[in-house]
């Protein structure tokens, strides 16, 4: 099956951008959402398409994806990013969806 | 504005089964696909399967088949994810969360922490 990996923590100073890949086997050919979980709460989507926003979420978040790597990058990192994020796709060849093993963004 | 409310904590002995419902209000219920995903404590996003709130149909991830059983009823917007045989390790929060058109989550619902103890 196909398998997302994500570093398990990322530390960002104040003000500065944090980035968190996710890595899988010609991911630029799948689209990629982004979800930010904090503690004792469900997830919330942060970035759909690989790079659109939902309505209340910030500009500072963004995503890419080319090749084996895709990533979400949180520009202006604020004490409030503070969070579990995961990558997520659906994978067509198993119709299953998958999700990254997450990653922990400590803010500094 | 769409809500999904989940069902409450749960306690049960290995070899229980348990049952968690997901009651969906302020969108057209059968017009999404319900997806059932699971958190063991410390741990990362489980993906166990889906329900097509409008036909029933049901696919289920490998590792849960055999085991889960997704169903619905429309008369009351309510989404069901049954688990059987329950080992200590299904110790987990169990969410729904409804699939938009593009294959992302775009709702969830609050979780329901399901115990596995003797």
């Amino acid at each position: 099956s196909y398998v997302l990996t994500q570093p398990p923590s990322v530390s960002v100073a104040p003000g500065q951008t944090a980035r968190i890949t996710c890595g899988g086997n010609n991911i630029g050919s799948k689209t990629v959402h982004w979800y930010e979980q904090k503690p004792g709460q469900a997830p919330v989507m942060v970035v759909y398409g690989g790079g659109d926003r939902p309505s209340g979420i910030p500009e500072r978040m963004s995503g890419s994806n080319s090749g084996n790597t895709a990533t979400l990058t949180i520009s202006r990192v604020e004490a409030g990013d503070e969070a579990d994020y995961y990558c997520q796709l659906w994978d067509s060849s198993s119709d299953y969806y998958v999700f990254g093993t997450g990653t922990k963004v400590t803010v500094l | 504005q769409v809500q999904l409310v989940q069902s409450g904590a749960e306690v049960k002995k290995p070899g229980a089964s348990v049952k968690v419902s997901c009651k969906a209000s302020g969108y057209t219920f059968t017009g999404y696909y319900m997806h059932w995903v699971r958190q063991a404590p410390g741990q990362g996003l489980e993906w166990m399967g889906w329900i097509n709130c409008d036909s029933g149909a049901a696919k289920y991830e490998q590792n849960f088949q055999g085991r889960v059983t997704m169903t619905r009823d429309t008369s009351i917007s309510t989404a069901y994810m049954e688990l059987s045989r329950l080992k200590y390790d299904d110790t987990a929060v169990y969410f729904c969360a409804r699939l938009s058109g593009d294959r992302y989550f775009d709702y969830w619902g609050q979780g329901a922490l399901v115990t596995v103890s003797s």
